[in-house]
């Protein structure tokens, strides 16, 4: 098992660029999410799925779409980057939404500067 | 809502030696897990364990245990026999259990560990 993979490591926008951040994952997950990792803040829900079809959003979703066509896909779509998105981002994954096998596996993290 | 506070932005110690990391939380539920993610260097952020509420008994892995205190909503992770790889961020998670509608992660701010050889 590859676990959670996410692409691209790094990735440099220019503000009003629009980008995809993308993330899969071979576990046979039904949930999966996106954070932003920010200094200080720790890291912060910005959206997630609780199945192929549903999405919904976390605490910060403003500025970012996302879209669950397959169980193993949920890409994070920047519509409009601006400086304010500069961040690492982290996308997880785990078996449901609830009981004992709810350990959430991350990915390595994109690293995203908007200038 | 859910808030995760670790008060400890940064602690060192010495190699072999024991620490404690402090979390506490706040929540009105009574059903939820507690994590303690660890975050090096390489930003892979790492699970090192887990403690669900039900639970009266402290879970335990290997050099790391977490001293859980329902009642004063405290989940401190003690590392003993400190090794140098231990140096990480670590961070301290609640997570609701939300059945079908999904589980969210709330995170505390984060502690920089550094273990000096």
């Amino acid at each position: 098992n590859a676990g959670v993979t996410q692409t691209p490591k790094f990735q440099v926008l220019k503000t009003g660029q629009s980008m995809t951040l993308q993330c899969a994952q071979d576990m046979n997950h039904e949930y999966m999410s996106w954070y932003r990792q920010d200094p200080g803040m720790g890291l912060r829900l910005i959206h997630y799925s609780v199945g192929a079809g549903i999405t919904d959003q976390g605490e910060v979703p403003n500025g970012y779409n996302v879209s669950r066509s397959t169980t193993e896909d949920f890409p994070l779509r920047l519509l409009s980057a601006a400086p304010s998105q500069t961040s690492v981002y982290f996308c997880a994954s785990s078996y449901s939404g609830g009981g004992t096998t709810d350990t959430q596996y991350f990915g390595p993290g994109t690293r995203l500067t908007v200038l | 809502a859910q808030t995760v506070t670790q008060s400890q932005p940064e602690m060192s110690v010495q190699e072999a030696e024991t620490v404690t990391l402090s979390c506490t939380y706040d929540t009105s539920e009574s059903n939820y897990y507690l994590f303690w993610y660890k975050q090096p260097p390489s930003r892979q952020m790492i699970l090192v364990i887990r403690q669900e509420a039900y639970k009266q008994q402290n879970a335990t892995e290997n050099r790391f245990s977490v001293n859980f205190q329902k009642a004063a909503k405290s989940f401190s992770l003690k590392i003993s026999d400190s090794q140098l790889g231990d140096t990480a961020m670590y961070f301290c998670a609640f997570m609701w259990l939300r059945g079908t509608s999904g589980s969210r992660l709330t995170f505390g701010e984060g502690t920089q560990l550094t273990v000096n050889p």
